[in-house]
């Protein structure tokens, strides 16, 4: 049972133009989220999160939107730069296990120039 | 900054041999994280400790699978015997607390199980 979906695999964006990777979720007693970034032959890097009471969390050219009543939420890349190429991962934290963090599969994004 | 340091970075290995993984977390973190990575099932937690603790190893796939944190700076996940099943990337993971704080992930050991 997957509690954070990410149904898209892949994303591909023109340079410039803005990228929108999205996320599901079934849990409504998350309290908060957080989307990372990986690059191949690295680990996940902590990229931008957003707290439960929120609907929009901004830093940069990054901006994750809350949508409780749908337990949907998306993270706009604008605008899209070739660097921005990477899989993207929602992930929530665990309400079982304090501290765990339960990830979506992950949504590859490619910036063309 | 160091960040989370794993070892090896790839492992290649025969089946039925023992492997072990190494992960020395974020100086001061007191969580630490093992996560497998496949392509089937994506990002799944083995095992999380917190101050040297083992506190959730439902993740564990099976007795083949071992994890140890002796000290603050050091932990290993040991697979023996090991099985081309077992083939994946292993990431270590740790954090400064139990809620909130993001979890820093290490590069990762790419582990091929012939």
């Amino acid at each position: 049972d997957q509690q954070v979906k990410q149904n898209s695999p892949s994303l591909s964006v023109q340079e410039g133009r803005i990228s929108i990777l999205n996320c599901d979720y079934t849990n409504s007693m998350f309290d908060y989220f957080l989307w990372y970034k990986k690059y191949p032959a690295e680990g996940p890097t902590f990229l931008i999160s957003i707290s439960s009471i929120k609907d929009k969390n901004e830093d940069g050219r990054f901006t994750v939107f809350l949508n409780k009543s749908a337990k949907h939420l998306s993270l706009h890349i604008v605008p899209s730069q070739p660097g921005d190429s990477a899989v993207y991962f929602c992930a929530a934290p665990s309400p079982r296990s304090q501290g765990n963090l339960i990830f979506g599969k992950g949504t590859k994004l490619s910036v063309k120039p | 900054d160091a960040g989370v340091i794993q070892s090896p970075r790839h492992e290649v290995t025969e089946m039925g041999q023992e492997v072990t993984l190494r992960c020395k977390p974020i100086s001061g973190h007191n969580s630490l994280f093992w996560y497998r990575q496949t392509m089937m099932r994506g990002l799944e937690l083995l095992i999380y400790f917190n101050n040297n603790v083992p506190i959730d190893d439902s993740g564990m796939p099976e007795d083949r699978f071992s994890a140890k944190m002796p000290n603050a700076s050091f932990s290993t996940l040991k697979i023996q015997p090991s099985e081309p099943r077992d083939s994946a990337v292993y990431f270590c993971a740790s954090s400064s607390g139990t809620q909130g704080p993001p979890q820093h992930f290490g590069d990762g050991t790419r582990l091929s199980i012939l």
